[in-house]
């Protein structure tokens, strides 16, 4: 299940189950998102990513939905592995004012992978 | 084709002390972000460097931190008379242009450098 830790919240799933990490964001400007996986003492690292005119893109056991109306963005994950285990962000652009676009992180689900 | 390359993997400082972080960015690409992430939290945005230009420094703090990308040679975030809450994680990522204009380019992240301030 899901439950909110002291900083991130933490996603426990089986081996083999489907997971779904939510994110929501803020700038109803933002046109182009991205989902990044950090596993510990890495950098993040690309999975998929969308642009805001569609509202689903399927990459290798990943797929990524968008719903632009109530600003929320998930990422499906086919029967999940344990090496699936670790801390997913979700990222958007948005165009600034100065008219240079920003990428801007949340917070992360940390997903674990019970085997 | 080597990736984002940081250096030190880990710092360790005393308080008072000047942290110098290292990024060499991939091969070809000439726009250099550093962000910093402190534990279970997300990645924040400091800086947004091109060759010679700092072109978006919004994020930097005001006092004591300063990156520079020279024509030759890594980026470098330097960070002076350290305290203990600039320890993080200093994370950074290149991109052959202004990637976030560009579809289907995404920052490219090295492994970080983690800092520890005592």
């Amino acid at each position: 299940g899901e439950s909110v830790g002291l900083h991130l919240p933490t996603l426990s799933v089986q081996e083999g189950d489907n997971s779904i990490i939510n994110c929501a964001y803020s700038n109803s400007a933002s046109d182009y998102f991205i989902w990044y996986k950090q596993e510990s003492g890495k950098g993040p690292q690309f999975i998929i990513d969308i642009r805001s005119n569609m509202d689903k893109r399927q990459g290798q056991r990943v797929t990524v939905l968008l719903n632009k109306t109530v600003k929320h963005l998930s990422l499906q994950i086919a029967a999940t592995q344990p090496g699936d285990s670790a801390v997913y962000f979700c990222a958007e652009t948005f165009r600034m004012d100065t008219g240079r676009r920003a990428l801007t992180f949340g917070s992360g689900t940390r997903l674990q992978v019970q085997p | 084709n080597a990736g984002v390359m940081q250096n030190p993997r880990h710092l360790v400082r005393r308080r008072g002390q000047e942290a110098r972080l290292r990024c060499s960015p991939m091969k070809g690409h000439s726009h250099v972000y550093w962000y910093r992430q402190l534990p279970e939290e997300g990645l924040k945005f400091m800086v947004y460097l091109q060759k010679e230009n700092i072109i978006d420094e919004s994020g930097m703090p005001k006092e004591r931190f300063s990156a520079e990308f020279p024509k030759e040679g890594p980026s470098i975030l330097r960070i002076q008379q350290v305290v203990r809450g600039d320890s993080a994680a200093y994370f950074c990522a290149s991109s052959p242009s202004d990637s976030v204009d560009s579809y289907n380019s995404p920052l490219h992240f090295g492994n970080g450098t983690r800092l520890t301030v005592t």
